[in-house]
């Protein structure tokens, strides 16, 4: 089945720096990577997704970059503000005919003001 | 009111009660999935269902039974919960298809 690697588990950075969350996955046939951010009490909720078909989305602060090729791809966050503070899940899925997500184990991120 | 609405939020209960954790939501998604979250481990498919009569397990099923009562209600047991089982639990729902999951708020299990 497909495993997915997540790097750093956490992560702080000063208020208006940039951050850069990274994963691997290791099944050839993914073709669909989300990225899901969970508030403090909250569920997670997808901020921004990609399929293999592009190598790179943003949406405002936020972008994400794909590397078929090493299996990899990453969450940036520029300018970076309090309410980015949060733990963020990568996962990948549709290897195999599968439409099952597979989670990384999620890097917390926090700011520092 | 949420798209998702899990009960309860939290529950505290002892070895060997049976326990039942409950998902209904209002977004019209046909299918409806249980993780499980645990500190360091990230979110792990407990069971998944894609419509009313469908029901598949999981990476983590041992332990757990599922039961779709209606499209929009999908609950989660514990026939005999063990301490190992104390995790903070998630149920999801997605349109077929289409990959995107809308999480509820979770439901903090405590098992003494």
């Amino acid at each position: 089945g497909e495993n997915v690697e997540q790097h750093p588990s956490t992560l702080s950075v000063q208020e208006g720096d940039s951050a850069v969350i990274k994963c691997t996955y290791s099944d050839s046939a993914s073709n669909y990577f989300p990225w899901y951010k969970q508030e403090l009490g909250k569920g997670p909720q997808l901020i921004i997704d990609i399929r293999s078909n592009v190598g790179e989305k943003k949406d405002q602060r936020i972008a994400v970059t794909l590397n078929k090729t090493a299996k990899h791809f990453s969450l940036h966050i520029t300018e970076t503000q309090p309410e980015d503070s949060a733990v963020y899940f990568c996962a990948a899925s549709g290897g195999a005919g599968s439409y099952q997500l597979t989670f990384g184990k999620g890097t917390k991120l926090s700011v520092i003001p | 009111d949420a798209d998702v609405t899990q009960t309860p939020r939290n529950r505290i209960t002892k070895t060997g009660k049976r326990i039942m954790l409950e998902c209904s939501q209002t977004k019209g998604h046909d299918r409806m999935y249980w993780y499980r979250q645990d500190p360091g481990l990230g979110l792990r498919l407990i069971y998944y269902s894609f419509d009313v009569k469908d029901i598949n397990k999981g990476e983590i099923s041992d332990g757990y039974s599922v039961s779709r009562q209606a499209q929009a209600k999908f609950s989660l047991s514990l026939e005999s919960a063990i301490p190992n089982q104390t995790a903070l639990y998630f149920c999801a729902t997605s349109v077929g298809g289409a990959n995107v999951l809308t999480f509820g708020a979770g439901s903090r299990l405590t098992v003494l």
